[in-house]
């Protein structure tokens, strides 16, 4: 079976700091997407960046960056220069190939807390 | 472009009352999911559709939680009875399958509140 562990139950930093949040997965698939999801304290989900299991580059998206690293299980978020607004809760999941598709169940993580001070 | 739409947003019931919450996919998404968040329990999938067919109900609580797709535009998720351990927020999501772009776009969520 699937599963996401994020450590980080809660983070919190003064602004301006760069935090990394955590995420590392187990499943018995080759083929697999990774994702980071966002839920700002009004409570949708605002999906963040989506990773299949082949590509292993590392992604910068302005003050977002991701390590993906298969041998340590590992799909880490780093947010550099946080701000205020980053203040919320991000979840890491996992969704596993189903049969020939690329389309599979998405597991969640328990999520990081990240509070951000001004 | 509209995004996913759920109602209520906030829905207040007694126990023992039928809930119903609603779900509009995004046009043109043939997977309908629906999700529980909870503190103790985290964000769970009830149950998703494939082309308004039920694929997998295996996160489904019990029997009193039901779920319908009449079409392509509309989703239900029914509770009859309510009971208090069912507050929680419930999310739909509906995505794209195949290729390579199938993450999940999700609603604003139903706060429900069982009294």
């Amino acid at each position: 079976a699937q599963k996401v562990t994020q450590a980080q139950t809660e983070i919190s930093v003064v602004e301006k700091e760069d935090v990394t949040l955590d995420c590392v997965y187990e499943t018995r698939d080759t083929t697999y997407y990774l994702f980071w999801y966002k839920q700002p304290p009004s409570g949708e989900l605002v999906f963040l960046i989506r990773r299949n299991s082949f590509d292993e580059q590392n992604e910068i998206s302005g003050r977002y960056s991701w390590n993906f690293q298969k041998s340590t299980s590992s799909f880490n978020f780093t947010i550099t220069a946080s701000q205020v607004v980053d203040s919320a809760v991000y979840f890491c999941a996992l969704s596993e190939s189903s049969g020939g598709t690329s389309y599979g169940k998405l597991t969640f993580g328990q999520g990081t807390i990240l509070t951000v001070h001004p | 472009d509209a995004g996913v739409i759920q109602s209520p947003r906030h829905e207040v019931t007694e126990m023992g009352q039928e809930v119903t919450l609603r779900c509009k996919p995004i046009s043109g998404h043939d997977y309908l999911f629906w999700y529980r968040q909870t503190m103790m329990r985290g964000l769970e999938l009830l149950i998703y559709f494939n082309n308004n067919v039920p694929i997998d109900d295996s996160g489904m609580p019990e029997d009193r939680f039901s779920a319908k797709m009449p079409n392509a535009s509309f989703s239900t998720l029914k509770i009859q009875p309510s009971e208090p351990r069912d507050s929680a927020v419930y999310f739909c999501a509906s995505s794209l399958a195949g290729g390579s772009f199938n993450e999940q776009f999700f609603g604003p969520g139903t706060r429900l509140t069982v009294l």
